[in-house]
């Protein structure tokens, strides 16, 4: 049964770092059937994807324009997780993160989702 | 860029039949997914390609999808299907959400 979950500090001053992990138990992060995806969801901007992470004999990773210029996603295949940071936040990133899993090699849905951690961007 | 429109909410009595809309430019041409929210809770897949069942989701959710409008469909609704649906599609290696409708169950 595959199971994620999210970690890292609910709490981050504006203009610094976010950065969040991903722990992946049940499946593997350098899985050839899957990617691994970050979302965040907040009032108002609703449920946002962020990026995402996968394998297909080397490491791809693609970003939603809206935070391109200050995204990373990064996977870790000796600990089983991915990460993501998040630079020069404001306010207008406090949200609830979440990761996902997207299935297969062309699959368009998410089937697995972590519970979320919220992440509140004040000083 | 591309949008999603879903009706902020929608009512239904137990037992009825209730049905979500969710609207974009030749959604048809795309493979539509919908995930259900219960407050607090992280959204769970309950519909992906348009139609298709994962297992765990009950039998009285159906979708379906042409032209513009792609339809999640919950017959004999049950108190328990009342939460937030989201309709999800992509465009150009993007992720697109609907605005997500609350689904009220009286």
């Amino acid at each position: 049964q595959l199971q994620l979950r999210e970690s890292g500090p609910g709490l981050v001053k504006p203009s610094q770092t976010l950065s969040l992990t991903c722990a992946i138990s049940g499946d593997d992060v350098s899985s050839n059937n899957a990617a691994w995806n970050w979302f965040r969801q907040s009032p108002s901007r609703g449920l946002e994807w962020l990026g995402r992470t996968y394998y297909r004999s080397q490491w791809t990773t693609e970003y939603a324009v809206s935070v391109r210029s200050r995204i990373f996603i990064t996977p870790n295949t000796s600990r089983n997780h991915f990460s993501l940071q998040l630079s020069s936040v404001t306010p207008e990133d406090t949200a609830v993160y979440y990761c996902a899993r997207q299935p297969g090699t062309s699959g368009t849905w998410f089937d697995s989702w972590g519970q979320g951690t919220l992440v509140t961007v004040s000083s | 860029s591309y949008e999603l429109t879903q009706p902020p909410s929608v009512s239904v009595s137990p037992g009825q039949t209730a049905n979500i809309a969710c609207s974009g430019n030749k959604l048809g041409n795309r493979y539509v997914c919908w995930y259900q929210q219960r407050p607090g809770q992280s959204p769970v897949l309950v519909i992906y390609q348009d139609k298709l069942r994962p297992s765990g989701t009950p039998e009285r959710f159906s979708g379906s999808s042409s032209g513009n409008t792609a339809t999640l469909t919950i017959s004999g609704t049950q108190p328990m299907d009342e939460a937030d649906y989201f309709c999800q599609a992509w465009d150009r290696n993007t992720v697109v959400f609907g605005g997500g409708t609350k689904l009220t169950v009286l």
